[in-house]
């Protein structure tokens, strides 16, 4: 089935450390997305990018990365830069960018240790 | 389970029952609406979809209506089974600006 994968589930970061989440799509879309989703809060655009090799920041950019080499795969990585790190992170896809349904993956739960 | 549905507005309903979700949007120049259902643990799921030139669409079992004046966006889901207890929450999109709402958690009562 065409889906989009995260891994790992669950996540533990130590002061001062960077930590990747995955993200793959077999989906075919050109479109990927990472939000943050905090209780109670709705979600937060983190990164989205178009196309390969092309990405651009979202509301929340500080204190993440990211990397679009191949369409499949959109990975992010939290770095120390960021305080408040914990938080469930999910990634999308859709076709294109734009007034479309996004396709979830079941998330990563971060923590601080 | 996962802590994202805290503090959020709770609507509970008899099993067979109807649900009815709202949803007030804040962009009166947004053009298209989603709803999502987010069980515990996992990612959002689409659920139905309306562009601003529609006031309602149905699905199975769902029905999404659109009230562009008071900018207010609903979910009806019909015979509601315990299976649909999960949160729901609306998007709004104008151009590539996507907002999420928050939403509200559903429970239901066998």
């Amino acid at each position: 089935d065409g889906g989009i994968t995260q891994s790992p589930k669950y996540l533990f970061r130590k002061e001062g450390q960077n930590v990747t989440l995955s993200c793959e799509q077999n989906l075919n879309h050109d479109a990927m997305y990472w939000y943050r989703q905090d209780p109670g809060q709705g979600l937060r655009l983190i990164y989205y990018s178009q196309i390969v090799n092309d990405f651009q920041k979202g509301d929340i950019a500080e204190g993440y990365s990211v990397s679009r080499e191949k369409k499949e795969s959109f990975p992010l990585t939290v770095t120390s830069a960021q305080k408040n790190p914990t938080a469930f992170y999910l990634c999308a896809s859709s076709m294109k960018r734009g007034p479309q349904p996004q396709h979830f993956g079941d998330g990563t739960r971060l923590s601080i240790l | 389970g996962e802590s994202v549905g805290l503090h959020l507005p709770t609507l509970s309903v008899q099993e067979g029952d109807n649900s009815i979700i709202n949803c007030a949007y804040s962009n009166s120049a947004s053009d298209y609406f989603i709803w999502y259902k987010q069980e515990s643990g996992k990612g959002p799921q689409f659920i139905i979809d309306i562009r601003s030139n529609m006031d309602k669409r149905q699905g199975q079992r769902v029905t999404v209506l659109l009230n562009k004046t008071v900018k207010h966006l609903s979910l009806q889901i019909a015979a509601t089974q315990p299976g649909d207890s999960a949160v729901y929450f609306c998007a709004e999109t104008e151009g590539f600006k996507t907002i999420f709402g928050a939403g509200t958690r559903l429970f239901v009562k066998a």
